[in-house]
């Protein structure tokens, strides 16, 4: 069985700062990575997703995959009040059937 | 963006008790899941589906079962519920995208479940 763990559990940083998060899985054979963010009574929201190793970007957000490591990070840049929530790292195991498995989570909290 | 609905949001129930959860999306995705959302678990999947009429199990799928009445229509229904399945329960749709090679799950804004 996949294992998906997270770390740091909880990360405060002031506005503006580069945040990195980290995510370490189990399995080589692993599909996609995704990371998806999570607001208080919200359920998750798809950030972005990787399947080949090296980086992706999409607007303040980048994301790292070493599939040799079995290590992915996620880095948001100048980052705001409102980034502030839990941050899930999910593997999918099988690319068309949309199983994942979640991480324990990450709770971001950005000081203005 | 993507609609899924779930309710009730919250819900109380007794042990013993049949407790059903419904969910409902509007993005005629062929694929839909139930998680559960526990403090040091994460998001596990209890049950999924691939279309009308089919359902698959999970990793944790004990004191579960689920039906999938049609296309938009997902229910996870506990017979005889328990203080074990208090937690947070979210449904999600998904299908996969040949445009962007992934698929992507939308989740609905979850039910909240105590189970006294």
């Amino acid at each position: 069985q996949e294992k998906v763990q997270q770390s740091p559990e909880s990360l405060i940083v002031p506005e503006g700062a580069m945040v990195s998060l980290n995510c370490s899985f189990s399995d080589s054979a692993s599909q996609s990575i995704w990371w998806y963010q999570q607001h208080p009574g919200k359920g998750p929201k798809a950030l972005i997703s990787i399947f080949s190793n090296g980086n992706k970007k999409e607007g303040r957000l980048t994301v790292y995959l070493n599939r040799a490591s079995l290590h992915v990070s996620l880095h948001i840049k100048d980052s705001q009040p409102s980034d502030s929530a839990v941050y899930l790292c999910a593997v999918s195991m099988n690319y068309n059937q949309g199983k994942l498995i979640f991480g324990q989570g990450t709770k971001l909290s950005i000081k203005p | 963006e993507a609609a899924v609905t779930q309710s009730p949001r919250n819900k109380v129930a007794v042990t013993g008790g049949k407790v059903t959860l419904s969910c409902n999306q509007t993005n005629n995705h062929n694929n839909m899941y139930w998680y559960r959302q526990d403090t040091g678990h994460g998001l596990r999947l209890i049950h999924y589906s691939y279309g009308a009429g089919s359902t698959e199990k999970g990793d944790i799928p004990d004191g579960y079962k689920a039906s999938r009445p049609s296309q938009e229509n997902f229910s996870l229904i506990l017979e005889l519920a328990t203080p074990s399945q208090t937690s947070v329960y979210f449904c999600a749709s998904g299908a996969w995208d040949w445009g962007s090679s992934q698929n992507t799950l939308y989740f609905g804004a979850g039910t909240r479940l105590s189970v006294l």
